[in-house]
């Protein structure tokens, strides 16, 4: 049992390139999201999804695609990097929204120059 | 506009002091508090409370929630140097948009 994985761990863009955060959990979690986190504004939501084929936006969406074909896989896609994506990205999936803890996977690091 | 709001943001205690850490939360469909620690990686869960009044202890740290003035407080007794961290508070919405509104966090230091 895995839990909730991340790849890369760390990651250098220039600006305008794309690229594609992958996030992965074995724990049958009906409920994924995405966060990004900077020095002094906390976690923001960036999008979430409550089961396979279903997602929506969270507080800072703008810059960033996901998608949920299956249950394990929650991908996060920046499609042209620009300096203000630079942060630290975690993933999280909870069994059930808000009645069960949200289990973090381990961060991305990326820096965008 | 749903909001949580954690006091103080930084503390600077020694081993053995007992702290109280505040979260303080406005959020439309109230479903559930969650605490965190988050050292220099990703947060960790502590609690979740759902119930006024009902105290969940583990080890040296306990939590309560109170749901008609709506906060809840985290307890810290007799701390060490590895409580060291940051410690999140988060309110999860169940309504239409189903998320956690997270607050900035409580810097905590235990110095030796």
């Amino acid at each position: 049992n895995a839990g909730v994985t991340q790849t890369p761990k760390f990651q250098v863009l220039k600006t305008g390139q794309s690229m594609t955060l992958q996030c992965a959990q074995d724990m049958n979690h009906e409920y994924m999201s995405w966060y990004r986190q900077d020095p002094g504004m906390g976690l923001r939501l960036i999008h979430y999804s409550v089961g396979a084929g279903i997602t929506d936006q969270g507080e800072v969406p703008n810059g960033y695609n996901v998608s949920r074909s299956t249950t394990e896989d929650f991908p996060l896609r920046l499609l042209s990097a620009a300096p203000s994506q630079t942060s630290v990205y975690f993933c999280a999936s909870s069994y059930e929204a808000g009645r069960y803890e949200q289990y973090f996977g381990p961060g991305t690091r990326l820096t965008v120059t | 506009e749903d909001k949580v709001v954690q006091s103080p943001l930084s503390l600077v205690v020694h081993e053995g002091d007992t702290v109280t850490l505040n979260c303080s939360y406005e959020v439309t469909n109230f479903r559930s508090l969650l605490w965190y620690k988050q050292e220099k990686k990703a947060p960790t869960f502590l609690f979740m409370l759902t119930s006024s009044g009902i105290e969940k202890k583990s080890g040296r740290l306990s939590s309560i929630l109170d749901k008609k003035e709506l906060f809840s407080i985290l307890n810290i007794t007799a701390t060490q140097t590895g409580d060291s961290a940051v410690y999140l508070c988060a309110a999860f919405n169940a309504g239409n948009n189903r998320k956690l509104i997270w607050g900035l966090g409580t810097s905590l230091a235990v110095n030796p």
